[in-house]
């Protein structure tokens, strides 16, 4: 099964606005991650938070997690034309213990901000 | 220094021939990671080294070999590939595998294209 799924898929506003994008899971995880990757570059983590957290803020990023429904969102607020990129979650499935590493992505969103 | 740094940044390679794609980190990471990732598509996790020993291999096809010589170091030697093993090779790093809450590090990236 598909570890991560996010939507939408794509997502156009206009600086100044503010943009969500949700993700949901399907195994109990230990942690969610979000991660940006601007075009065709490598990723860059965002923020992490524990699954016996409700929610985070960094910045103008704000995240919450939902365990009950294997939900996250995260709210990036006031968003500039340097928020253009891919978001991407990211869950370690093995809740209890460590996922030695392996994170699963989510499909991603492709957040497009125009000046 | 909170970089990861890939060579080369990009990679036209034949069906016939032996290349080498390499990752540097000094931020002292006992983690490290490849992945792959297709246009418009998450990052798919290939391989994990954990304090210098493969700790997972997400059945790669034999034709891509890893290697990490030190601590510092990671490699990814590729032979008799395939067109549709062109991507974007992503390294990772990250502190280690045996926390249960990691940010990993990527590299900016190799773009690899088999003809």
């Amino acid at each position: 099964s598909q570890q991560g799924e996010e939507d939408p898929q794509a997502l156009s506003i206009q600086e100044g606005e503010n943009a969500t994008m949700n993700c949901s899971y399907k195994t109990s995880i230990n942690n969610l991650q979000w991660y940006r990757q601007n075009s065709g570059r490598g990723l860059v983590h965002l923020i992490l938070i524990r699954s016996n957290e409700r929610e985070k803020h960094s910045g103008r990023l704000r995240v919450t997690l939902d365990t009950s429904k294997k939900s996250s969102s995260l709210l990036i607020t006031a968003s500039r034309a340097a928020d253009t990129a891919s978001y991407f979650c990211a869950t370690d499935a093995n809740a209890g213990g460590t996922s030695y590493g392996k994170l699963t992505f989510g499909q991603g969103t492709i957040l497009t901000v125009h000046p | 220094d909170t970089e990861v740094t890939q060579t080369p940044k990009h990679l036209v390679m034949g069906m016939t021939n032996k290349k080498s794609l390499k990752c540097e980190q000094h931020m002292g990471h006992r983690a490290m990671y490849w992945y792959k990732q297709k246009a418009k598509k998450p990052p798919e996790l290939m391989f994990v080294y954990s304090y210098e020993k493969l700790s997972i291999n997400e059945s790669v096809p034999s034709r891509f070999s890893p290697e990490c010589p030190n601590s510092s170091l990671l490699n990814l030697h590729l032979h008799a590939l395939q067109p549709e093993d062109s991507a974007l090779y992503l390294c990772a790093s990250s502190q280690n595998v045996l926390l249960w809450d990691y940010e990993q590090y990527f590299g900016p990236g190799t773009r690899l294209t088999v003809t």
